[in-house]
């Protein structure tokens, strides 16, 4: 398995609490990602990193904000989480981009009352 | 717009009883059909890459296959474990973000 660990693992928070995922490698893996998980959609890409202190927007960044100070942690962020936020949160890395294969992390499955 | 589509959406076999998955795209500049296998609770695990039409990989029971429209992944007299939700995506597009399916819940009955 690849060496990923996300942290934690499950939450229930309220709504407007800001709430904060880590996702740890120890791969030395360039780029890293954050997807959410619903019933009735596919993974859905959030926000990816291709570096330390590089990264850009998915298909649904908004309400979500993303850092990466070290190459082995990518932390994503709700700076107010909302009830539309209950998910679960996948993290992924690969090596490179274009055709490189993505690893998934454990996930995280955060509820918001 | 790039879309994956998986079919069927959940699929009840017998032990033994072979079957085919299905996962259409319609992704510009494809570069790269991926499968994946996720059991409940768990992330999604890495199964297959496929990178040109014709092109074809295997493992234990399963071998997936890709066309220039969908790829399949046939399962070959599957068992009990291999009861699980098998996840699709396509790389391409304008910024070459993987785009996920849907999945197909497979359950197989001993």
């Amino acid at each position: 398995d690849a060496g990923i660990t996300q942290s934690p693992r499950h939450k229930v928070t309220e709504t407007g609490t800001p709430v904060t995922l880590r996702c740890h490698q120890t791969e030395n893996h360039r780029y890293m990602y954050w997807y959410r998980q619903d019933p009735g959609h596919g993974l859905r890409l959030i926000h990816y990193s291709y570096g330390v202190k590089d990264t850009d927007k998915g298909e649904v960044s908004d309400g979500y904000s993303v850092s990466r100070s070290k190459t082995e942690d990518f932390l994503l962020t709700l700076e107010s989480a909302t009830s539309s936020q209950t998910s679960v949160y996948f993290c992924a890395i690969s090596e490179l981009t274009g055709t490189d294969t993505q690893y998934f992390g454990p996930g995280t499955r955060l509820t918001v009352l | 717009e790039d879309q994956v589509t998986q079919s069927p959406e959940a699929l009840r076999l017998q032990e033994g009883e072979s079957s085919s998955l299905n996962c259409s795209y319609t992704v510009s500049g494809l570069r790269g059909l991926f499968w994946y296998r996720q059991d409940p609770g768990k992330g999604p695990e890495f199964l297959f890459t496929l990178y040109s039409a014709g092109e074809e990989k295997e493992k234990e029971r399963l071998k997936a296959t890709l066309t220039k429209k969908e790829s399949f992944l046939h399962i070959t007299a599957p068992k009990p474990e291999d009861s699980a939700t098998y996840l699709c995506a396509a790389r391409g597009g304008s910024q070459g973000n993987l785009i996920f399916g849907k999945g197909t819940k497979l359950s197989v009955k001993p």
